[in-house]
């Protein structure tokens, strides 16, 4: 089974700046694609897709959103945090079955 | 609105059972792979398994610690999906979601690359 890694488990940035999380996957996936996505999670919500490829933001994701990576070692960045993105961030694969999401960054404002 | 909606959650003793109801509404449920995702309290999510959809075979796939205790299935003609659970543990505590499959079909064939419609959820206790 795959393992998603991410780090840190938490974060707290200030409006305005850089938000990045990592998420690491224990192997890498074939045919040149990367199998990843990123969801938001706001507290008493289901999950909400932001990233799918890595890097493709889906339809109405604000564009300080942005994903990044490839092979093991991918990115989460938030450009320039607003009060509205706190949540927890969760990575996921959909390489291989089971479609493992990482443990969460908690991302909270300093 | 596309929207799903669970049901089915409650209180159960260890060791019993429940089937828990997915419906959706203003949603191409025949061509969509559905998901079921669990969220224990205060933890992470963790993918419970999927279910393809007739066009793609039909197939079922779960987390191999589930295997044999849960169960997926899928009505099409009622947009439904169910989640059938035998054997619950205290540890099954969770909020149960269920969630499609966003197929991207942009190289001709669709392929799957993350869940992009949610419902809010049901909460199942598994206490004595």
């Amino acid at each position: 089974d795959i393992v998603m890694t991410q780090s840190p488990d938490s974060l707290s940035v200030s409006l305005g700046e850089r938000a990045t999380i990592n998420c690491k996957s224990s192997q890498s996936f074939n045919n040149n694609k990367n199998y990843l996505a990123w969801y938001q999670q706001k507290p008493g919500q289901p999950p909400k897709l932001l990233i799918y490829w890595a890097s493709t933001r889906e339809s109405g994701v604000p564009d300080r959103f942005t994903g990044s990576g490839s092979g093991t070692d991918f990115t989460l960045t938030i450009s320039s945090l607003q009060p509205e993105d706190v949540a927890v961030y969760y990575c996921q694969q959909y390489y291989n079955s089971p479609y493992s999401f990482g443990q969460g960054t908690k991302l909270e404002i300093k | 609105e596309v929207q799903f909606v669970e049901s089915g959650g409650g209180l159960v003793e260890p060791g019993g059972s429940l089937r828990l109801s997915c419906v959706g509404s203003e949603f191409s449920f025949t061509h969509a792979y559905m998901n079921w995702v669990r969220q224990a309290p205060g933890k992470g999510l963790e993918w419970v398994g999927r279910v393809k959809s007739k066009t793609g075979g039909g197939a079922t796939e779960y987390a191999a610690p589930l295997k044999g205790r849960f169960t997926i299935s899928r009505d099409d003609s009622k947009d439904t999906m169910y989640l059938h659970m035998n054997s619950l543990r205290t540890e099954d505590t969770a909020v149960y979601y269920c969630a499609a499959d966003k197929g991207d079909c942009s190289s001709g064939t669709c392929t799957p690359v993350g869940m992009d419609v949610w419902g809010q959820g049901t909460t199942v206790t598994v206490s004595s």
